[in-house]
């Protein structure tokens, strides 16, 4: 069962473009949202988390932002440099998981920005 | 580095061995996470960690597998018997003992392959 969809699954963009990313869930009940960069073969890097009061969080070029009503979650990148190029993962805890320790995953946004 | 550690990073194997994975977790976090990660996919929850109780293990957890943390520090996963289908990366993650924040922080991951 699919709870968490990122879309799309893969994304080219020019240099200096500004893009979004969406991710979405089946179950709008969540708690907290944590959006990762993962670059090939190696682990998560954390980049934002929402905890469940907020509606967004910056930082830097980054800014993730969480409608709990609708069920879904953006990450917006400004100026996009080639070292932004990764698969970008977003994770929540959800409460059809019954859990508030166990992060759900999408299948992430791979994302290459070219010189 | 005052981040999460895992060892080792690559692990071949055989059909039918055992193998042991650990996880170091930042010092100060009490709670400790592994997950699993195939190839295209997001990480998929495998068993959690407060300080050395195990608290929540995933039906993905099958008998073959075994995780503990002894002290509360480090973790350990183990898989015994093997199956080709156990390969993946495992990805240990901590978080801290805030109310409220449970940001996860993720390590580098040890990648399994069974041949």
């Amino acid at each position: 069962k699919q709870e968490v969809t990122q879309i799309p699954a893969a994304l080219s963009v020019p240099e200096g473009e500004n893009l979004v990313l969406n991710c979405s869930f089946t179950d709008s009940a969540i708690y907290n949202l944590q959006w990762f960069r993962q670059d090939p073969g190696k682990g998560l890097t954390s980049l934002l988390l929402i905890q469940s009061s907020q509606r967004e969080q910056t930082s830097g070029r980054l800014n993730a932002s969480l409608d709990k009503s609708s069920g879904r979650s953006t990450l917006y990148i400004a100026a996009s440099q080639p070292g932004d190029s990764a698969t970008y993962l977003c994770a929540g805890y959800l409460l059809s998981s019954g859990s508030a320790r166990q992060l759900t995953f999408g299948s992430g946004t791979q994302l290459t920005v070219l010189p | 580095d005052t981040g999460v550690s895992q060892d080792p990073r690559h692990k071949i194997t055989k059909r039918g061995q055992n193998v042991t994975f650990r996880c170091d977790p930042i010092s100060e976090h009490n709670r400790l996470y592994w997950y699993r990660q195939t190839l295209g996919q997001g990480p998929e929850f495998l068993t959690y960690f407060q300080n050395e109780a195990q608290l929540e293990k995933s039906r993905l957890l099958s008998d073959r597998f075994s995780a503990e943390r002894p002290k509360g520090s480090f973790s350990t996963l183990e898989i015994q018997r093997t199956e080709q289908g156990d390969s993946a990366m495992y990805l240990c993650a901590s978080s801290p003992r805030v109310s409220g924040n449970n940001e996860q922080f993720f390590g580098p991951g040890t990648r399994l392959t069974v041949l």
